[in-house]
């Protein structure tokens, strides 16, 4: 039963516009939103995250948005830049103590 | 020198070899993990380890055994291993208890022949 679900596994889009990323997630007891961005050849680094009780967090031309009542997050990706172009897993979870749970990962292409 | 550093990056094994693959974090967390990534599925949790105990192993077969020797350093042993555990190995870690994120090694990249 996966609790973090990432049902695009692509998405292109053309540089200079905006770039969606969609998560949807299962565990209401999930308080804490993360987005990872992963090279081929390389481990996940850490994109933005956003707390339960936030609804947006901005950074840069990341923001993430959270929708409690759909469990729903999304990543806004604008200006996106071919270097965006990576796969971006969703992760969550619940207080301090526990290990994140991951998304199936969606692989966006920034077309030049 | 980076956080988190995974040795080897690559990995051919027979089903009948003993191999392990090394994590170790210089960030001075006190937690460490194994995630096993492979196609078209999410990045599944192995094991957990929390100030050098194991607190979590997400019914991984046995072929698979962890070792947390100091809170800086994480072991996979590997044995008897099949072809579908071939796979990218990801080691992370992070600080507990916090909402801090946690860092990642570059993986393994596993082939079991």
């Amino acid at each position: 039963d996966q609790q973090v679900k990432q049902n695009s596994p692509s998405l292109s889009v053309q540089e200079g516009r905006i770039s969606i990323l969609n998560c949807d997630y299962t565990n209401s007891m999930f308080d804490y939103f993360l987005w990872y961005k992963k090279y081929p050849a390389e481990g996940p680094t850490f994109l933005i995250s956003i707390s339960s009780i936030k609804d947006k967090n901005e950074d840069g031309r990341f923001t993430v948005f959270l929708n409690k009542s759909a469990k729903h997050l999304s990543l806004h990706i604008v200006p996106s830049q071919p270097g965006d172009s990576a796969v971006y897993f969703c992760a969550a979870k619940v207080g301090g103590n526990t290990p994140l749970v991951f998304g199936k990962g969606t692989r966006l292409s920034v077309i030049a | 020198e980076t956080g988190v550093t995974q040795t080897p990056r690559h990995l051919v094994m027979g089903m009948t070899n003993k191999k392990s693959l090394k994590c170790e974090q210089h960030l001075g967390h006190n937690a460490m993990y194994w995630y096993k990534q492979s196609a078209k599925k999410p990045l599944e949790l192995m094991f957990v380890y929390n100030f050098k105990e194991q607190t979590e192993n997400n019914s991984v077969p046995s072929r698979f055994s962890p070792e947390c020797p100091n809170s800086s350093h994480l072991f996979l042993h590997l044995h008897t291993l099949q072809p579908e555990d071939s796979a990218l190995y990801l080691c992370a870690s992070s600080q507990v208890p916090s909402r801090t994120e946690a860092f990642f090694g570059q993986g393994t990249r596993l082939t079991v022949v």
